[in-house]
């Protein structure tokens, strides 16, 4: 168990749909990031929030949204579901951000959402 | 940009042999490397790490040493078990960048046979 939760584990949705993904870090951590993980693209990073803010962006669709608590859980939404969104969403933490060597990131089960 | 290409799979053992998975990257400056396994149906965990140049990362019997003259981390075990079965993922971060902030390869199945 890495400590990191994720809900709900399975999401299966239509097209067009909004779906809110929830992630709750390992106790300690401040950093959040999210992935997206599809058969074609491989693991893709979407984006980073650290205590609150936004520390990156990756390939995240303008469709798609984050935002990160002052309890430090997060929740990626997404919006106007497309056939292709299809995939697992990993989240990981870990406690530093940007620069902090040495510190591990620790992932997430995964949401598998099926659009349909 | 970065980017992190590694070999093919799947990748089918038997068990005892001999395993490598290689790992080349492109990368500005001095990134950190990984190796992270994905079990059936759980999460990434990170196997090694190596963060700077000709250091060996190690973990259960798997090793993998960062080597900046041919830009690659190869990934090898001496002797595989059925338990080894799984996707191995290559992984960087930019330099200076957080351990979070990936840049994964494609992945390779393995799969040992008994």
């Amino acid at each position: 168990d890495s400590g990191v939760t994720q809900t709900p584990k399975h999401l299966i949705t239509a097209t067009g749909q909004r779906v809110t993904l929830r992630c709750s870090p390992r106790s300690g951590d401040l950093s959040v990031y999210w992935y997206q993980q599809s058969l074609d693209q491989g693991l893709q990073f979407l984006i980073q929030y650290y205590n609150g803010e936004e520390r990156a962006k990756g390939n995240i669709l303008e469709r798609f949204s984050a935002q990160q608590f002052p309890d430090l859980h997060s929740e990626l939404n997404l919006s106007s579901l497309e056939l292709g969104d299809s995939a697992l969403y990993f989240c990981a933490s870990s406690v530093g951000g940007q620069g902090a060597l040495g510190t591990e990131a620790f992932f997430g089960q995964g949401t598998r959402l099926t659009v349909v | 940009g970065n980017s992190v290409t590694q070999m093919e799979g799947p990748v089918t053992l038997s068990e005892e042999a001999f395993l490598t998975i290689n790992c080349t990257y492109t990368a500005t400056g001095y990134p950190s490397l990984f190796w992270y396994v994905q079990y059936p149906g759980e999460g990434l965990q990170l196997l090694l790490k190596a963060t700077k140049a000709d250091d060996k990362g190690s973990n259960k019997g798997f090793e993998a040493t960062y080597r900046k003259e041919t830009t690659s981390f190869h990934l090898e075990k001496g002797s595989v078990q059925v338990s080894d079965s799984a996707v191995y993922f290559c992984a960087l971060t930019s330099a200076g960048g957080s351990q979070g902030n990936l840049i994964f390869g494609k992945g390779t199945k393995l799969s040992v046979k008994p």
